[in-house]
């Protein structure tokens, strides 16, 4: 049981706009910055987005992150079957020198 | 441009120790301002962090598995490896090593491929 909760999926149809969530608490998400990570079937986790909403060069302007509060999302426009993966949220932890996932959620384009 | 590649025995016993290596090519394990991690996917559940190493060759570890874990690294071979003791079916995942710069991005910016550790006996 992960501190930062997503939902386990989400889904939307080519075109479309699909937003994953990430809430969190005043010790974790609301204390640090918030990345997100995209994972391919098969493939190891590639860096989407860092800094809350920092785009990685590659990363298409499709993808966007924000934070407020406690809470942080990822919105992805013109949806792509090529985007069906799973993604979590993450954040560095001062205090334990490393790394808190979210659960994950996997996205599904129909 | 900097490349992560692990290594070691895919299958381990229940009870033994998964031993791991990262090979780092196109950077220094000892540059500093570096983190080096050790991240798992067990097989259906999300990614965990198991522990960390500083350029300094500080370590840390997730509390859960601090009693098992041990990481540590060879500047001479430019590689850092994972140990974790006394491994049940539960240890059984993806095992990444990833790199964090504490003054670039701030995220893991380079990740292994992966390497599939299944506990069996």
């Amino acid at each position: 049981q992960s501190v930062l909760t997503q939902p386990p999926s989400a889904s939307g149809t080519p075109g479309q706009r699909v937003t994953i969530s990430c809430s969190g608490s005043t010790s974790n998400i609301g204390s640090n910055a918030v990345d997100w990570y995209q994972q391919l079937p098969g493939t190891a986790p590639k860096l989407l987005m860092y800094s809350n909403n920092q785009r990685p060069s590659g990363v298409p302007d499709r993808f966007s992150g924000s934070k407020s509060g406690t809470s942080a999302s990822l919105a992805i426009s013109g949806l792509q079957s090529d985007d069906e993966a799973d993604y979590y949220c993450a954040l560095w932890d001062d205090s334990l020198f490393g790394w808190v996932f979210g659960g994950g959620t996997t996205l599904t384009v129909l | 441009q900097m490349q992560l590649k692990e290594s070691g025995p895919g299958l381990v016993k229940p009870s033994e120790t998964l031993s791991l290596t990262c090979t780092v090519s196109g950077a220094s394990v000892s540059t500093s301002s570096n983190y080096w991690g050790w991240i798992r996917r067990p097989p259906g559940k999300g990614l965990e962090w198991i522990g960390t190493i500083y350029f300094t060759g500080s370590t840390y570890y997730k509390p859960s598995l601090k009693s098992r874990v041990t990481i540590s690294a060879d500047t001479s071979k430019n590689q850092f490896s994972l140990k974790l003791r006394s491994v049940t079916a539960a240890d059984t995942a993806v095992y990444y090593c990833a790199r964090r710069h504490q003054y670039s991005l701030g995220a893991v910016d380079y990740w292994g491929q992966g390497i599939l550790v299944t506990v069996s006996s």
